[in-house]
């Protein structure tokens, strides 16, 4: 079973720039998160999208950031403009279903904004 | 406001010693205890669960230890080798509107000498 793929693996961007993460999460996995994880630190969630839907984007922040998840399946997420404070690993996680806690975790994305 | 809250920071073990992090939380909602390991480069990946429902769960050299009364939960590796060389995450979840999402402690990175 393949697992969840995201590209591009790193990326190096000016302050004020814009980025964009790719993920394709594991077949036939409902859910798809995305996670920031910021050096030295635990993940912390930014959305969560159950099939095409978004149901938890709380700690998100919607000025700069967006995602979507078209058709159910590969995500993208979104920074416009970049901040230095965004410089972290962003990673991409699936699950079977919402109720499932069982999260699978891609390799992520190291984002640098100089 | 840090969920889950894991020490040590850091911990360094001999070859076939035992290699012990704890975590604590305060939210009594959470019912789902996940324990992830996370080497340089990669993705997290699940390592072993538990639920509030027993006090311990192993699965090989991996103990998890549950107090639900105190509110917290901690991971044993016993015999501990050279290739547990990594970081590792304690989380909680809960259902609810936040169903999925977990929170994360702030990780432990644990060395083991040879």
């Amino acid at each position: 079973e393949a697992g969840v793929a995201q590209s591009p693996r790193y990326k190096i961007i000016e302050k004020r720039q814009s980025v964009a993460f790719w993920c394709n999460p594991i077949s036939g996995h409902a859910t798809l998160y995305w996670y920031q994880q910021i050096l030295g630190q635990g993940p912390k969630l930014l959305i969560q999208f159950q099939n095409n839907g978004v149901v938890d984007d709380s700690q998100l922040p919607k000025d700069r950031f967006s995602a979507e998840r078209l058709k159910g399946v590969d995500s993208t997420l979104k920074i416009q403009p970049a901040k230095l404070e965004d410089s972290a690993v962003y990673l991409c996680a699936s699950s079977w279903d919402r109720g499932t806690y069982e999260q699978y975790f891609g390799p992520g994305t190291r984002l640098t904004v100089t | 406001q840090q969920q889950v809250k894991q020490s040590p920071q850091s911990l360094i073990v001999q070859k076939g010693g035992i290699s012990i992090i704890n975590c604590a939380y305060e939210n009594t909602a959470f019912d789902y205890f996940p324990w992830y390991q996370q080497f340089p480069g990669k993705g997290p990946a699940l390592l072993i669960a538990i639920r509030p429902d027993v006090s311990e769960k192993k699965e090989g050299r991996f103990t998890i230890s549950f107090n639900k009364s105190a509110k917290q939960f901690s991971l044993h590796i016993m015999d501990s080798q050279p290739g547990d060389s990594a970081t590792y995450f304690c989380a909680a979840s809960s259902g609810g509107s936040t169903l999925g999402r977990l929170y994360f402690g702030r990780g432990t990175q644990l060395t083991v000498w040879p």
